[in-house]
């Protein structure tokens, strides 16, 4: 089965840029999603087919996928941005979604 | 605006059964396939199941083949997860949520609680 291998913690400074990596086998092959999900609350949907937002989000969040690895990028990092971050995929070889395990992103 | 009210949850014994219901608004639910998600306390995310538009295409985790059911009613507006032998790992939070192309969510519900336990 496809996996996706995410670093369980990134840590970073308000105003910086968090890079959060989500590595898979080929990943740059498929469509890479990303959610945000804070304390008590459902995820949300922040970037789409590797780098496109849905509308709302701010144009702080970005993302990029080539080769085994996809980033989500986050500038100007603000304490409302702290929460666990999921990469998602859809494999189509197995007909299964797959996330990752989750990076639990902390402002400093 | 887009509104998926996830209802069923609840404390059933290892074994046990129970069906969760999604209740959707806002959007031409016939047109959209839908996914269910769970989350285990404390854990990440996992997919689940999904379902097309029309019931025709359905797909299960391998944790959950054999004993979860998809289904849908597009008259009710209503997305079903019916579990079956239910087990302690099964304990999570369960989402629906709306699915887009290549398998992603852009909606979801608030999700209801599912604790096996005897």
């Amino acid at each position: 089965s496809y996996v996706l291998t995410q670093p369980p913690s990134v840590s970073v400074a308000p105003g910086q840029t968090a890079r959060i990596t989500c590595g898979g086998n080929n990943i740059g092959s498929k469509s890479v999603h990303w959610y945000q999900q804070k304390p008590g609350q459902a995820p949300v949907l922040v970037v789409y087919d590797d780098s496109d937002r849905p509308s709302g989000i701010p144009e702080r969040f970005s993302g990029s996928n080539s080769g085994n690895t996809a980033t989500l990028t986050i500038s100007r990092v603000e304490a409302g941005d702290e929460a666990d971050y999921y990469c998602q995929v859809w494999d189509s070889s197995s007909d299964r979604g797959v996330f990752g395990g989750g990076t639990k992103l902390t402002v400093l | 605006e887009v509104q998926l009210v996830e209802s069923g949850g609840g404390l059933v014994k290892p074994g046990g059964s129970l069906r969760l219901s999604c209740a959707a608004s806002g959007f031409t639910f016939s047109s959209y396939s839908m996914n269910w998600v769970r989350q285990a306390p404390g854990k990440g995310l996992e997919w689940v199941s999904s379902i097309s538009s029309s019931s025709s295409y359905i797909y299960y985790a391998d944790s959950v083949k054999g004993r979860f059911t998809i289904s849908r009613d597009n008259a009710k507006n209503s997305l079903y997860l019916q579990m079956n032998s239910l087990r302690a790992e099964d304990t999570a939070v369960y989402y629906c949520a709306r699915a887009r192309l290549q398998g992603r969510s852009d909606y979801w519900g608030q999700g209801t609680l599912v604790t096996v336990s005897s």
